[in-house]
């Protein structure tokens, strides 16, 4: 199962909007509606922060949606904050049973 | 409160076999659909997904160390337990062990475990 891809990193300042995308194939993103985005800010295990393509868990800011069209999937971040500054991993359960993520991409708040 | 919270060995030698167990609080083994997996990130790399078990004993592997992986569950003890043999110095990894939900997510994640491959 080859990872997931997504950029390696994004950029943008306070107050901004960025999206990360995340191309898989139709075995695992275009599969199911069962891709999750994870924050992992430095030192720090990852943190879910979008379940089922779009779901925000509770506590997690509105700031952060989601979405997917075919093979791949977009977290999008609005409004930039300095707390934002992380890595983001997307993942997907597979046709095979399994889980894959992605290369992860670094975000950094201008 | 959800929690997990990984434990092992912080070094072991190549060709042996790692054993890292995973306690976890605030559920049970045996809620429907619920779990735990094990998932490593290598230092500076990516997260790379090894294996899951929940609550009716189903479980998988990560396709390409299938042959090396084992986890399983102690449900009276709150505990899931995975096994990877014949390590190598390219398993340097942090091992984050984390709640799952069959389909959904995994949520929390334990501080993780550095295991550092040498001899």
């Amino acid at each position: 199962q080859s990872a997931l891809t997504q950029p390696a990193s994004v950029s943008g300042s306070p107050g901004q909007s960025i999206t990360i995308s995340c191309t898989g194939t139709s075995t695992d993103v275009g599969a199911y509606d069962f891709v999750s985005w994870y924050q992992q800010r430095p030192g720090k295990a990852p943190q879910l922060i979008i379940y089922d393509v779009k779901n925000r868990p509770s506590g997690v800011s509105n700031r952060f949606s989601a979405s997917k069209s075919a093979n791949t999937a977009s977290l999008t971040i609005s409004g930039l904050q300095a707390e934002d500054d992380a890595d983001y991993y997307c993942s997907a359960y597979t046709t095979s049973a399994t889980w894959v993520f992605g290369g992860g991409t670094k975000l950094t708040v201008l | 409160q959800v929690t997990v919270k990984e434990s092992g060995p912080a070094l072991v030698k190549p060709t042996e076999t790692l054993t890292l167990t995973c306690a976890v609080s605030g559920f049970s083994l045996s809620d429907a659909k619920m779990g735990v997996s094990w998932i490593r990130q290598p230092p500076g790399k990516a997260l790379e997904w090894l294996a899951y078990i929940y609550s009716d004993d189903t479980r998988f592997y990560n396709t390409a160390l299938k042959s090396r992986l084992s986890i399983s569950k102690d449900t009276s003890k709150s505990q899931v337990v995975l096994t990877m043999s014949n390590m190598d110095p390219m398993d340097t990894a942090t091992y984050y062990c984390a709640r799952y939900r069959h389909h959904n997510w995994f949520d929390p994640w334990g501080q993780g475990i550095l295991v550092t491959v040498s001899s």
